[in-house]
Formats: C-alpha cells, sequence, structure tokens
C-alpha cells in the first residue's frame, strides 16, 4: 500500500537535472510532493490531482501519469537549496484525506 | 501568521515515564496527524483525528494515546509502553479540499524524543 520511491537517493552537481519517482499499486486520487531539510519539518511542494495538469514550482515541475499511477518530480538546473529528502503522498480517494507516505528519496547537492 | 506549534523541540524522558508533546495550530484545519520518523526513514502514522472528541490509530499507535477536546490541540502522549520512543515527532494538519479538490498538510516543526 505504500508508495515506492526511486531513487533512494541521488547525488547531482549544482545545475544538473534529476527525476524522482513515485508508483503506486492502488488507484489515486491525489500525488502529494514535499521536501524536508535535517531537523526540519516537511514542507509542501505541490499536488497533482487526477485529471489535473501537470505542476511547475520555479524550476521544479511534476507529472502524473493516472494509467500507471506514478508520479515523477522534475528538478532542473539543480541549486543547492535543494538540497533535502523527498517525500511523496499518496491519496487514494474516500471521505478521510488521509495520504500514505513513501520512504522517500535523499538529494544531495554539491557545488 | 497562521501555523502549528509544537512543543518542546527537545525532549528527554526517563525510563517508565509518560510525556506529552504538545501540538497547536490556528489554521482552522479539521484533520490533525501526529507522525514518527526515524533517523534516515519515511513517516509512520500514529493517530489522526478528523474531528473533535474522536481520533483514530494509525500504522503504530500501540505504546501511543492522544485526545483532541479542541479543534486547535492534539497533544500525544508517549507512555511507558512503547519501549523504544526515541525519534523525531511530527504533528500535522490539514483542511478538506476546496472546490478544485486541491489541499495539502501543514507540519510543525517537530519534538525530538530521546530515552535517558
Amino acid at each position: 500500500q505504500q508508495p515506492v520511491q526511486s531513487p533512494q537517493a541521488v547525488i547531482l552537481r549544482e545545475g544538473e537535472d534529476a527525476v524522482i519517482n513515485c508508483s503506486s499499486s492502488k488507484a489515486l486520487y491525489s500525488v502529494h510532493w514535499y521536501r524536508q531539510k535535517h531537523g526540519e519539518a516537511p514542507v509542501f511542494l505541490m499536488i497533482l490531482l487526477k485529471g489535473g495538469e501537470q505542476k511547475g514550482h520555479e524550476k521544479i515541475s511534476a507529472s502524473f501519469n493516472e494509467k500507471k499511477q506514478q508520479s515523477s518530480l522534475y528538478l532542473t538546473a539543480s541549486q543547492l537549496s535543494y538540497s533535502g529528502t523527498y517525500f511523496c503522498g499518496t491519496d487514494q480517494g474516500g471521505s478521510n484525506y488521509q495520504l500514505i507516505w513513501g520512504a522517500g528519496t535523499k538529494l544531495i547537492i554539491k557545488p | 501568521d497562521g501555523g502549528i506549534t509544537q512543543s518542546p523541540k527537545y525532549l528527554f524522558r526517563k525510563e517508565g515515564q509518560n510525556v506529552t508533546l504538545s501540538c497547536e495550530q490556528n489554521l482552522n484545519h479539521d484533520a490533525m496527524y501526529w507522525y514518527r520518523q526515524d533517523p534516515g526513514q519515511g513517516l509512520r502514522l500514529i493517530y489522526y483525528s478528523q474531528i473533535v472528541n474522536d481520533f483514530q490509530k494509525g500504522d503504530i499507535a500501540e505504546g501511543y494515546s492522544v485526545s483532541r477536546e479542541k479543534k486547535e490541540s492534539f497533544p500525544l502522549t508517549v507512555t511507558s509502553a512503547q519501549k523504544n520512543p526515541t525519534a523525531f515527532y511530527l504533528c500535522a494538519s490539514s483542511s478538506r479540499p476546496g472546490q478544485g479538490g486541491e489541499y495539502g498538510y501543514t507540519f510543525g516543526s517537530g519534538t525530538r524524543l530521546t530515552v535517558v
């Protein structure tokens, strides 16, 4: 039931691109993306809804493939500030709006 | 500014003690959640509440208890029955989806609990 995130970790040089994937075996209503820096609370990045459009936030964008129940987070021209752990949270619909979280992808950006 | 306040930031517990972690929100959110995070791990749900005076167990509720007497407050008690409580605890809240179906979680800054 827990979505699978890949890769588990990635190391980039500043300016390089990265893709983080989140896959579910269940049909999804929405996918949420959050970033957590070490010792801090996760911060909301974006939500992708079933039937919705691809989202973008500065150089961070995401897509949601409903047929595959998979979402991808794209980080373009990565900056040092992008370092952290990225979590996807999946909503299977229903009345409780409860997210099920992936294990996270650790992103390290080096200068 | 609206947000979630967790306190204390750091907490030390002796063996056999109960401790209570505070979580207060002024976002007027209906739902509140408690998560446990261990080093290098994801978020595991302890308890959640969608309405005052009602709450549900999550995946790892054993050794924990909660109350929801007010919409704004959702304290978590770590009891002596929790044998390995050392972890980072996060409280979150969320609203009902808006007209477009969008919603998000807001997290507190966390409480780091250590058993001494």
